[in-house]
């Protein structure tokens, strides 16, 4: 049974460009969350999508947008990206109890 | 203040040693309480999950959550070298739309090393 499956592993983009990252829930999860989790940092919440809607959002700003789509595989998206936005995005798919995290998308930033 | 404090360590113990991971919070509405386990370039991988006070025991791992005191602690007994990861602490305050916890509130993460 697949985990959670998240692309690119990694990722080296220009600040000021736009990147899409993209998960795939473990299979039967119908909720996804993404996370940021920066060097030495624990994750940092910023947003939950269910039934294609986003539920609930962390203290980020609009630049950070996402999408679940029917099939609940979700995609995070960031614009006009900062060197501070240089982190591992981490997705999250649950059904009822605890999290199962993908490995992550290492951003760069430069 | 964070919402969740966590000591980042690092922690260095000898193969066999009882570790003591401890995190504390300051939100009430908290009631779910979990710890995972990173490994270098993974992501976390869930270990024990506890609702409300009390404990918990699988294997060699324990865990604890004191409400009243705004406390939780993961023990690891006969701690070995594959042990040796990031600790992370995470809360959640329950349901959050869908059928699904709400978002996880996470702790800085302990970084331990088992030595053989």
């Amino acid at each position: 049974d697949a985990g959670v499956t998240q692309s690119p592993t990694h990722l080296i983009k220009t600040r000021g460009q736009q990147v899409t990252l993209r998960c795939s829930p473990k299979s039967g999860h119908d909720t996804v969350s993404w996370y940021q989790q920066a060097l030495g940092q624990g994750p940092q919440f910023i947003f939950q999508y269910y039934e294609e809607e986003e539920r609930q959002r962390g203290n980020f700003p609009d630049r950070f947008s996402g999408h679940q789509f029917p099939n609940y595989s979700s995609e995070l998206n960031v614009n006009a990206l900062l060197l501070g936005d240089s982190a591992l995005y981490l997705c999250a798919s649950s059904l009822r109890v605890g999290y199962t995290f993908g490995s992550g998308t290492r951003l760069t930033v430069v | 203040q964070k919402e969740v404090e966590q000591d980042p360590g690092p922690l260095s113990v000898p193969e066999g040693a009882i570790v003591s991971l401890n995190c504390t919070y300051s939100n009430s509405a908290f009631q779910y309480f979990m710890w995972y386990r990173q490994y270098s370039r993974k992501g976390p991988e869930l270990l024990m999950y506890t609702y409300s006070s009390g404990n918990k025991e699988d294997g060699r791992f324990t865990a604890q959550v004191d409400k009243s005191s705004k406390y939780i602690s993961l023990f690891i007994r006969d701690s070995q070298p594959s042990d040796s990861a990031t600790y992370l602490c995470a809360m959640s305050g329950g349901r959050a739309g869908g059928t699904s916890y709400g978002k996880l509130t996470f702790g800085q993460g302990t970084i331990l090393t088992v030595h053989p």
